[in-house]
């Protein structure tokens, strides 16, 4: 699977928007970007993902430019509980079964 | 509602002594996979599985076994454990492909003495 950087921690305050970006310059066509986060003393959880348009749900927002080579998760309103490691990840389709987790964000809210 | 549970969630054990941690999901999912997480090297892979008797080795399989003879579970074993696989273990599942998410269970954590 293709390569993601991200910042290793952010901050933000309690009930404002927060972005955090992940740049993956050497992504491939056929690449889903997904997001996961893993709270303190918990499992990683599924947030979102997408190919190449935007996407929402109910926990986020997926930003994805044109070029494809970067993305932005979009938390609307930090609460205490979004505190956690945000994990960028490319998924190949048809690749290994694998995801690669990197270092991650770890996002700090400030109440 | 829609989980994978890992038991135990906490293990102790001594050097060479066989054990083996549970998963089990109640999605239907055809992918299930084993991770191990340490401190500096973040979540590895271990063994995973497409489906029923389809297992492959992950990033870091030696001193691991798996089996799937059915859907719904994916047990793995330490045939005999050493210190070096003192670690927080997860175990996730999926509809498999990559236009879907997966799920993670809790974890176990696992010190061998």
């Amino acid at each position: 699977d293709a390569k993601t950087t991200q910042p290793n921690s952010m901050e933000s305050n309690e009930e404002e928007p927060v972005h955090l970006p992940c740049n993956h310059s050497t992504i491939s066509g056929t690449d889903y970007i997904h997001w996961y986060r893993q709270l303190p003393s918990q499992g990683p959880e599924y947030v979102i993902h997408g190919l190449t348009s935007n996407v929402n749900n109910r926990m986020a927002s997926l930003a994805i430019a044109e070029d494809r080579k970067s993305s932005t998760l979009i938390l609307h309103r930090a609460t205490l509980r979004d505190a956690a490691v945000y994990y960028c990840i490319l998924r190949d389709q048809g690749g290994a079964n694998n995801l690669f987790f990197g270092t991650g964000t770890r996002l700090t809210v400030i109440p | 509602e829609a989980q994978v549970t890992q038991n135990p969630r906490y293990l102790i054990t001594v050097t060479g002594k066989k054990l083996t941690v549970t998963c089990s999901q109640n999605m239907n999912h055809e992918y299930m996979s084993w991770y191990r997480q340490d401190p500096g090297l973040g979540l590895r892979q271990i063994y995973y599985s497409m489906n029923v008797e389809v297992t492959d080795k992950g990033d870091v399989p030696e001193g691991y076994k798996v089996s799937r003879k059915e859907k719904r579970n994916f047990p793995l074993i330490l045939e005999s454990p050493s210190p070096n696989q003192t670690s927080l273990y997860f175990c996730a599942s999926s509809y498999g492909g990559d236009n879907y998410g997966y799920t993670f269970g809790s974890g176990t954590r696992l010190t061998v003495v």
